[in-house]
């Protein structure tokens, strides 16, 4: 089975832009889960969703927002981009994120510049 | 509100020895999952092992296993027979159901 993958790796962008980030977990897997990793904060959680609804949101600012479509691919989205948002951004899948184990994705490496 | 803590920022250990990372929880729930997870340097994170806890058998995977202490809400990871492979942040990891959390980490230095 294919492992979780995401899209891009890498993404450089400037203060004030956008960027949407891609996941595609693993097939079969309903849970996709976004998390923010940075030296200082360790694993955020940034929200999950299932069944193409969020089911949990983390302690951030509205600027970032998710979806997820009907094959489970989900995407994650930040607005007006903050010097701060430069992180790794872990996406993880479950098959339904209740006491599942969750399995990562490589990650996608955000600079903002 | 859930937290989960590893005391030990950074740790070291010679190749074939044997070294215990720990990690401790704080919760109001009787039912829940524990994780640790590897993450190697620019690699991606994998699970190691993990705990249910209504099971009082601690968790084995070859090198690697648990001391769970659900009364202490303590959850260490010793790693038996240490190989160079092994050098990599360990994370420490709750589940209720709701979400996971995660704790800082630990970095460990497998030393030839």
């Amino acid at each position: 089975k294919a492992g979780v993958t995401q899209t891009p790796r890498y993404l450089i962008k400037t203060r004030g832009q956008q960027v949407t980030l891609s996941c595609s977990p693993i097939s079969g897997h309903r849970s996709v889960s976004w998390y923010q990793q940075t030296p200082g904060q360790g694993l955020q959680f940034l929200f999950e969703y299932f069944s193409e609804t969020q089911r949990n949101k983390g302690n951030f600012p509205g600027r970032f927002s998710g979806r997820q479509f009907s094959n489970s691919r989900s995407e994650m989205n930040v607005s007006t981009l903050e010097l701060g948002d430069s992180a790794l951004y872990l996406c993880a899948s479950s098959t339904s994120g209740r006491l599942d184990t969750q399995y990562f994705g490589p990650g996608t490496r955000l600079t903002v510049l | 509100a859930q937290t989960v803590t590893q005391s030990q920022p950074e740790m070291s250990v010679q190749e074939a020895e044997t070294v215990t990372l720990s990690c401790t929880y704080d919760t109001s729930e009787s039912d829940y999952y524990l994780f640790w997870y590897k993450q190697p340097p620019s690699r991606q994170m994998i699970l190691v092992i993990r705990q249910e806890a209504y099971k009082q058998q601690n968790a084995t995977e070859n090198r690697f296993s648990v001391n769970f202490q659900k009364a202490a809400k303590s959850f260490s990871l010793k790693i038996s027979d240490s190989q160079l492979g092994d050098a990599a942040m360990y994370f420490c990891a709750y589940s209720d159901g709701n979400q996971f959390y995660f704790g800082t980490g630990t970095s460990l230095t497998v030393i030839p």
